[in-house]
């Protein structure tokens, strides 16, 4: 099975500007995490979707928001983007069932 | 609110080895945790799991203990080689995520380095 794949790998923003991140879970999985890595503050949780609903939601402003489609496949969206916004977005999929995460490669995005 | 501390930034051992990375958490009773590895640029993948009434689980040269007594974790990695160098995370459920299990908080990572 191919894995968790994410796009793009790399961005590269402005302050103020918005950004949609994509995610593709590992077919078959119906649940898509995300969650931001940063240098300060770690692994931290955005949000969980399972079958086209959010599930469950990290302590971030409103400006971070996501969807999953019908494909399972899912996008996180921020407004108005902030320097400390720069930071590793990773997208996991799981079964929803198990328990194991399958973690993507990531999208690094740098905010200037 | 719950908290998760790896009480070892970085590791540096010889390789052969045993490496063992403690996690440590508080105000939670977790129902499991999870070890994940973490290398440069990449997004972690799963280890182990183990849950609260499993003492001990080995994979390979892998083994983690969970005593939900003292709310610790061990991971240790026997017969360590060059190749076993990485951040190493370790993960519990979020409280309030209810059945689901894509909620987790993670530990701030381990990074292990083994030497030749």
């Amino acid at each position: 099975k191919a894995g968790v794949t994410q796009t793009p790998r790399y961005l590269i923003k402005t302050r103020g500007q918005q950004v949609t991140l994509s995610c593709s879970p590992i077919s078959g999985h119906r649940s898509v995490s995300w969650y931001q890595q940063t240098p300060g503050q770690g692994l931290q949780f955005l949000f969980e979707y399972f079958s086209e609903t959010q599930r469950n939601k990290g302590n971030f402003p409103g400006r971070f928001s996501g969807r999953q489609f019908s494909n399972s496949r899912s996008e996180m969206n921020v407004s108005t983007l902030e320097l400390g916004d720069s930071a590793l977005y990773l997208c996991a999929s799981s079964s929803g069932v198990a328990k194991t995460q399958y973690f993507g490669p990531g999208t690094r995005l740098l905010v200037l | 609110s719950q908290k998760i501390e790896q009480n070892s930034e970085a590791l540096n051992i010889q390789e052969g080895k045993t490496a063992t990375l403690t996690c440590n958490y508080t105000n939670y009773s977790p129902a499991y945790l999870q070890w994940y590895r973490q290398d440069p640029g990449r997004g972690p993948v799963f280890l182990l799991l183990i849950r609260e009434n499993e003492k001990e689980k080995r994979k390979e040269r892998l083994k983690v203990t969970f005593d939900t007594t003292l709310k610790q974790s061990l991971f240790h990695i026997t017969a360590s080689q060059p190749a076993d160098s990485a951040t190493y995370l370790c993960a519990l459920p979020l409280r309030g995520g209810g059945t689901s299990y894509g909620k987790l908080t993670f530990g701030q990572g381990t990074i292990l380095t083994v030497h030749p």
